[in-house]
């Protein structure tokens, strides 16, 4: 079984540039999740999607951050305009339901100079 | 959300040696899991854990939910179980996993 793929690994920007970042889950999973994770803490969740349906939104920046998952399967996190703060890593995750094992893919390392 | 504390945050351990790391949350979990994130930053479920004990290889886990703790057990550490072991939880109609800070441990040869 194909685990979840994330694209690009790594990304270097400057600020205010944009940027998006891919997910494509595990075969048949639901729920899928947008982390993120800064160097010497836990991931922090960004958003949650159940199906093509968001369950939860509330730790994502709006005024800079969007993101959506067309048709339930794939899904794009963008950053505009992109601040020295966000530098940080990008982790996607998939679960078959809500409140289920999550599996994670190899995250998107970004840097903004 | 709940609130989730992990301990010990550093540990040095050499080869062969036993060790218990230890989740702590604040509130009562419904969803409790358990994982190891390597030094490529690869993240890896280990266990899916809101009570009871489970048992895989070397690794154990147990969940004492009504007294709002969890312990991961390493027995005969190996070098490649170096890295962060993160635990997560989250409980009532909430379903954001809150990760803790995580345990880094270091396996020496």
């Amino acid at each position: 079984e194909a685990g979840v793929a994330q694209s690009p690994r790594y990304k270097i920007i400057e600020k205010r540039q944009s940027v998006a970042f891919w997910c494509n889950p595990i075969s048949g999973h639901a729920t899928l999740y947008w982390y993120q994770q800064i160097l010497g803490q836990g991931p922090k969740l960004l958003i949650q999607f159940q199906n093509n349906g968001v369950v939860d939104d509330s730790q994502l920046p709006k005024d800079r951050f969007s993101a959506e998952r067309l048709k339930g399967v794939d899904s794009t996190l963008k950053i505009q305009p992109a601040k020295l703060e966000d530098s940080a890593v990008y982790l996607c995750a998939s679960s078959p339901g809500n409140q289920e094992t999550q599996y994670f893919g190899p995250g998107t390392r970004l840097l903004v100079l | 959300g709940i609130q989730v504390e992990q301990s010990p945050p550093d540990l040095i351990l050499q080869e062969g040696a036993n060790s218990t790391l230890r989740c702590n949350f604040s509130d009562s979990v419904n969803n409790l899991q358990w994982f190891h994130q390597n030094p490529w930053g690869q993240l890896i479920n280990l266990f899916y854990i809101p009570s009871g004990t489970k048992q895989n290889g070397r690794l154990s886990a147990t969940t004492v939910a009504t007294e709002r703790y969890s312990l991961l057990y390493i027995s005969s550490s190996q070098t490649t179980d170096s890295g962060v072991y993160f635990c997560a939880g989250s409980g009532g109609s909430n379903y954001k996993l809150t990760f803790g800070k995580g345990t880094l441990l270091t396996v020496n040869p």
